[in-house]
């Protein structure tokens, strides 16, 4: 069972913005700002596209953004396009030097 | 740009010992942070655990007893080895790595199937 807090899925249609929030504690979100969320198409490996937060990795599209209020983690999808659609984790640091995934978000584009 | 490969038995039956190994192309072993992440049919994805070259490792609490990761500098690869295996285990495995928590490399994974 994940420590950390997703809704199942989030639908959106193109041009539209969503945004996932991942509710963690004061165990990992809420102390640290070592949050990342990771896009998963069926049959690849997972892409990182935030890390600590809110920055992106090379190559990644502005299109994706990320915030931390308290306890609660967010990733927010602009412009929304077809090829958004996949599973969405977010992921954090913990007190005890581990790290926990949050079960996935399915994107679903109208 | 580093890339990952990894290998390893597919099919396993109970009590024995998983093994995966991830070798590391054009890049440094001991410039990053190396990690391993599985998912179960129909589940998440799930933290294993982490290495560095340096000796520093760290697991998931619940794999603890069982789990063991190592890094050999030489050959630029890093391991995976999980002990006494149930159905429980059978799972996509990843190798994955990069500076500190941002995880930039993924290999394209293991399908591990534990059967009785």
């Amino acid at each position: 069972q994940s420590a950390l807090t997703q809704p199942a899925s989030v639908s959106g249609s193109p041009g539209q913005s969503i945004t996932i929030s991942c509710t963690g504690t004061s165990s990992d979100i809420g102390t640290y700002n070592y949050v990342s969320w990771f896009q998963h198409y069926p049959d690849k490996a997972p892409q990182l596209v935030l890390f600590d937060v809110s920055s992106r990795p090379s190559g990644v599209t502005t299109r994706f953004s990320g915030s931390k209020s308290g306890n609660t983690a967010s990733l927010t999808i602009s412009g929304l396009q077809a090829e958004d659609e996949a599973d969405y984790y977010c992921c954090s640091y913990t007190t005890t030097r581990t790290y926990v995934f949050g079960p996935p978000t399915r994107v679903i584009v109208l | 740009q580093v890339q990952l490969q990894q290998w390893g038995a597919g099919l396993l039956k109970t009590s024995e010992t998983l093994s995966l190994t991830c070798v590391v192309y054009d890049g440094s072993i001991t410039d990053y942070y190396w990690t391993w992440v599985r998912q179960s049919p129909g589940k998440g994805l799930e933290w294993l655990g982490e290495s560095h070259h340096t000796g520093r490792t760290i697991y998931d609490p619940s794999l603890m007893s069982r789990v063991m990761i190592s890094v050999d500098t030489p050959s630029n690869r890093f391991s995976l080895r999980l002990t006494s295996v149930t159905a429980a285990d059978t799972a996509m495995y990843y190798c994955a790595g990069g500076n500190g928590f941002k995880w930039d490399f993924w290999a394209q994974g293991t399908l591990v199937a534990v059967s009785s």
